[in-house]
């Protein structure tokens, strides 16, 4: 009930192309879900993050696709860069105040974005 | 504004040593939260602190413990080291509130011999 289940575990994508990694989820009690890519070396750094009452965020070229009837939500990068080339972690947390620092991490996608 | 620092950034202890981990958070955030980072398990909640009280653990053995000071700073301390503690220790601080974003710093590397 606690876990959030990433895919694909590794991920090439060619210069320009999209690339789309999914997660699932059990505990309808999460109403928060971040996105956060983390370079070798560096902590995680949030991408983007989604609420349940709405189906679609989008941030340049970041997107966040949120079906609740099915929990899952899935991160589509479009027009993926060398620079994209990163780990990539989604995550999920149950909407209570007192649980502001606890997330609930996927395995995490290795992104490679070949030029 | 400065983001989240964590010293040391890198220690190397032997089995049965202690460690002790220190997270500066983002000026005026009041929480802040430790995880364990590794190849194997990933990103794992290990413990918050919000106004210098632990409010959420992660399950952790007792060997993991923290506190919070009054200026928000935090420490997390491991006690008698195994082998399977070698891992990426992350601090991330936040604002109160169900919308509060975490910050994570860049991370203390862990290594026990």
């Amino acid at each position: 009930q606690q876990q959030v289940k990433q895919s694909p575990q590794s991920l090439i994508v060619q210069k320009g192309g999209i690339s789309i990694i999914n997660c699932a989820y059990e505990n309808t009690a999460f109403d928060y879900f971040p996105w956060y890519q983390q370079f070798p070396g560096k902590g995680p750094a949030l991408l983007i993050a989604i609420r349940p009452d709405v189906s679609e965020k989008k941030e340049g070229r970041f997107t966040i696709s949120f079906n609740k009837s099915a929990k899952q939500f899935s991160l589509h990068i479009m027009d993926s860069q060398p620079g994209d080339s990163a780990t990539y972690f989604c995550a999920a947390r149950k909407g209570d105040s007192s649980n502001t620092g606890k997330l609930i991490f996927g395995q995490g996608t290795t992104l490679q974005v070949k030029p | 504004k400065a983001g989240v620092t964590q010293t040391p950034r890198y220690l190397i202890k032997t089995r049965g040593q202690q460690v002790t981990l220190s997270c500066s958070p983002i000026s005026g955030h009041r929480s802040v939260s430790w995880y364990q980072q590794t190849p194997g398990q990933g990103l794992q909640f290990l413990f918050e602190y919000f106004s210098e009280t632990q409010r959420n653990k992660g399950n952790f053995p007792g060997r993991f413990s923290g506190r919070q000071f009054s200026n928000s700073r935090s420490e997390m301390n491991v006690s008698t080291l195994e082998l399977g503690d070698s891992a990426l220790y992350l601090c991330a601080s936040s604002s109160q509130g169900a919308a509060g974003e975490l910050f994570f710093g860049e991370g203390s590397r862990l290594t026990v011999l």
